[in-house]
């Protein structure tokens, strides 16, 4: 399977835990995208990285998220001292960007589940 | 900020009938609106998008119309079938150069078809 990949899938952790997820990129593709989703809800945009380069954060991110993507492939979004607000799916996303104007679909991975309790 | 609206929350129709989903946008500098598709704890899938530059794509029984204009967008789906029930998202971005930025979602459209 060449699509997003996002590990781990499920995650129950205890508040005030820190949890980290991975995500694995659509191979080339140098853009990355972190969304969160929750029940009833669009996802709502995090962050995004074009090959290393953290480009623009949510104000809605907390300084208790963070994201990297050190070597502008796989990256990682670690949340300390977890709340049950944080409880969720976070999405990762992909997309080529070509260098010139031909659009560019965003591919989205399964998400990782995070439930706090 | 950019603020995106999708109506209705919840659509039931029988099969073969067609359902019609709109979205509308706030930032004029909008100019990429994709559709996805997410079935229940699977993955956001994008089943046709449209950019500002043309007024309505087709693809088999799913079109998509943009009126720049009124800053409104729609999904239809014709002769809907059962594997038609899932959640449909429209989202909206700024795509330039071929770089697409951040795409911001409506709440979701919860489609039921009935067999």
């Amino acid at each position: 399977d060449t699509g997003v990949s996002q590990n781990p899938r499920h995650k129950i952790t205890k508040r005030g835990q820190n949890v980290t997820f991975r995500c694995d990129p659509i191979s080339e593709h140098n853009r990355l995208y972190w969304y969160r989703q929750t029940l009833g809800q669009g996802p709502e945009f995090l962050t995004y990285f074009q090959n290393e380069a953290q480009l623009e954060k949510s104000r809605l991110l907390s300084d208790r998220f963070s994201a990297e993507r050190p070597k502008g492939s796989f990256s990682t979004l670690e949340i300390q001292r977890t709340e049950q607000g944080d409880s969720a799916m976070y999405l990762c996303a992909s997309s080529l960007v070509p260098g010139q104007f031909s659009g560019n679909t965003i591919y989205f991975g399964e998400g990782s589940w995070l439930t706090v309790v | 900020g950019e603020n995106v609206e999708q109506h209705p929350s919840t659509l039931s129709v029988q099969e073969g009938d067609s359902a019609v989903i709109k979205c509308t946008y706030s930032d004029s500098a909008s100019n990429y609106f994709p559709w996805y598709k997410q079935e229940l704890g699977k993955r956001p899938q994008l089943i046709i998008d449209i950019r500002s530059n043309v007024g309505e794509k087709k693809d088999q029984r799913i079109a998509v119309t943009l009126n720049k204009t009124a800053k409104h967008f729609s999904l239809h789906i014709t002769e809907t079938q059962p594997e038609d029930s899932a959640v449909y998202f429209c989202a909206a971005s700024t795509n330039y150069g071929g770089a697409t930025n951040k795409l911001i979602f409506g709440t979701g459209t919860l489609l039921a078809v009935q067999p």
